[in-house]
């Protein structure tokens, strides 16, 4: 059974104070691992497809990694309108489905 | 192109009411989900159908039935509400594995 664990559940960051967001799986054949952002009251919106280990990707103040056991969404100088949860998902090569973490809440305070 | 439609945005039902939530996309995917997302559980998978005239259970398919009535469309059903079924409801169709998400369609059962 596909597993994606996210970790902190919630991170609050001051204005331009870099950090990173994790994401942990165990599937049997990674096809691919996704990021998504959602603001409250809104369905998530696509980041990032990553296909295999020591893939990267970026997008503005984003950037996603990947290993064999983990994946990273790095954020650089974030400012408050990067507010928002982050989630990962995973579709391993048995699945018919993505699995979902549960999030990252991220605030970022002016 | 207006992505992933989903239509009420909101609905309040009394136990045992029926309604139809209905979703539609216009990026001729073969596969659409639909979803529910609660507090704490992150998002879990109700239904999905791969192609037009299939559907398979998800991981919480009790209480609910689906109907894939063209590519474009896929509707939720509830037969007789419950207050579990308290929630919000998010439809989704899948590219190569990248899932498009709609804005969601908040219910409340009382």
């Amino acid at each position: 059974e596909d597993q994606v664990t996210q970790s902190p559940e919630a991170l609050r960051l001051q204005e331009g104070e870099s950090s990173s967001l994790n994401c942990s799986y165990t599937v049997s054949g990674l096809r691919g691992l996704f990021w998504y952002r959602q603001d409250p009251g809104k369905g998530p919106e696509f980041l990032f497809t990553l296909y295999s280990a020591g893939e990267e990707k970026e997008k503005e103040r984003l950037k996603a990694t990947l290993t064999k056991k983990e994946s990273f969404l790095h954020i650089t100088a974030p400012k408050p309108e990067d507010s928002a949860t982050y989630l990962c998902a995973v579709w391993g090569g048995s699945a018919r489905q993505l699995t979902f973490g549960s999030g990252t809440q991220l605030t970022v305070l002016p | 192109n207006a992505g992933v439609t989903q239509t009420p945005k909101f609905q309040v039902l009394k136990t045992g009411q029926s309604m139809t939530l209905q979703c539609a996309q216009d990026m001729n995917h073969n596969s659409m989900y639909w979803y529910r997302q609660d507090p704490g559980m992150g998002l879990r998978l109700i239904y999905y159908s791969a192609s037009e005239g299939t559907t398979d259970k998800g991981e919480v398919p009790n209480g609910y039935n689906v109907s894939r009535l063209n590519k474009r469309e896929f509707s939720l059903r509830l037969e007789s509400a419950a207050p579990s079924q308290t929630s919000v409801y998010f439809c989704a169709s899948t590219g190569v594995y990248e899932q498009y998400f709609g804005p969601g369609t908040r219910l409340t059962v009382t």
